[in-house]
């Protein structure tokens, strides 16, 4: 399997500032990861394809100029929530697959107040 | 459009054994995986299925029908740290995940 470690855990900021969300594939070269959001009690939600070495790919409704992907090794790839707005607050989760199977982040419960 | 459903809410007892149920529409279908999550983690993955049948897995089984677009998780013997929500996934034909909402088991001693 692949050990998938996503920093931080939680985080509060405030309205209008940007955070940072780290996903690192520990054991896992990982040419491609994936951002999910998961609304209280709802599905997870695909945000968006981050691909090692060039442009992420979103989902339709997800603003690229908003949540911003970086995936600059086959190891790391960040997610930035530019702006933040309390209707930003959500749990994001990183996954990575190997062998067929998902393997997720820890996630990250983001609060904007 | 792709469509997954699952109950939304199961009470079952300690020690008892539960079956939760997810039927799909989806296009295309590159196997179906189930997860466990609980509250304010992320899923953990807990079965594979990609052809017809049951796959056992300790006290877990996971059972899939292509032809209908079904697919099941039974839990046996029931231990309190079962509940949680567990969650119902497809791969479509461009082998993404499509999730379900999720089914939340609550489990009374």
């Amino acid at each position: 399997g692949a050990v998938v470690s996503q920093h931080p855990s939680r985080v509060i900021c405030k309205s209008g500032t940007s955070v940072k969300i780290e996903c690192r594939s520990l054991d896992f070269q990982a040419t491609t990861m994936f951002w999910y959001r998961q609304f209280p009690k709802k599905s997870l939600m695909l945000m968006a394809t981050s691909n090692e070495g060039s442009k992420a790919t979103y989902e339709q409704g997800v603003e690229k100029d908003k949540f911003l992907i970086n995936h600059a090794s086959l190891t790391l790839s960040t997610l930035t929530v530019t702006s933040a707005h309390p209707e930003d607050s959500s749990f994001y989760i990183c996954s990575v697959t190997a062998n067929t199977e998902a393997f997720f982040g820890q996630g990250t419960r983001l609060t904007v107040v | 459009g792709q469509n997954i459903d699952q109950p939304t809410e199961m009470t079952a007892t300690e020690g008892a054994i539960v079956q939760i149920n997810c039927t799909y529409q989806t296009s295309g279908f590159n196997g179906l995986f189930w997860y466990q999550q609980h509250a304010g983690e992320a899923p953990t993955f807990l079965s594979y299925n990609v052809l017809d049948g049951l796959e056992e897995k300790g006290r877990f089984s996971s059972f899939l029908s292509r032809s209908k677009g079904y697919s099941y998780l039974l839990l046996k013997e029931l231990q309190m740290k079962d509940s949680a929500s567990y969650l119902c996934a497809v791969k479509d034909s461009n082998y993404q995940l499509i999730w379900g909402a999720g089914t939340k088991l609550i489990i009374k001693p």
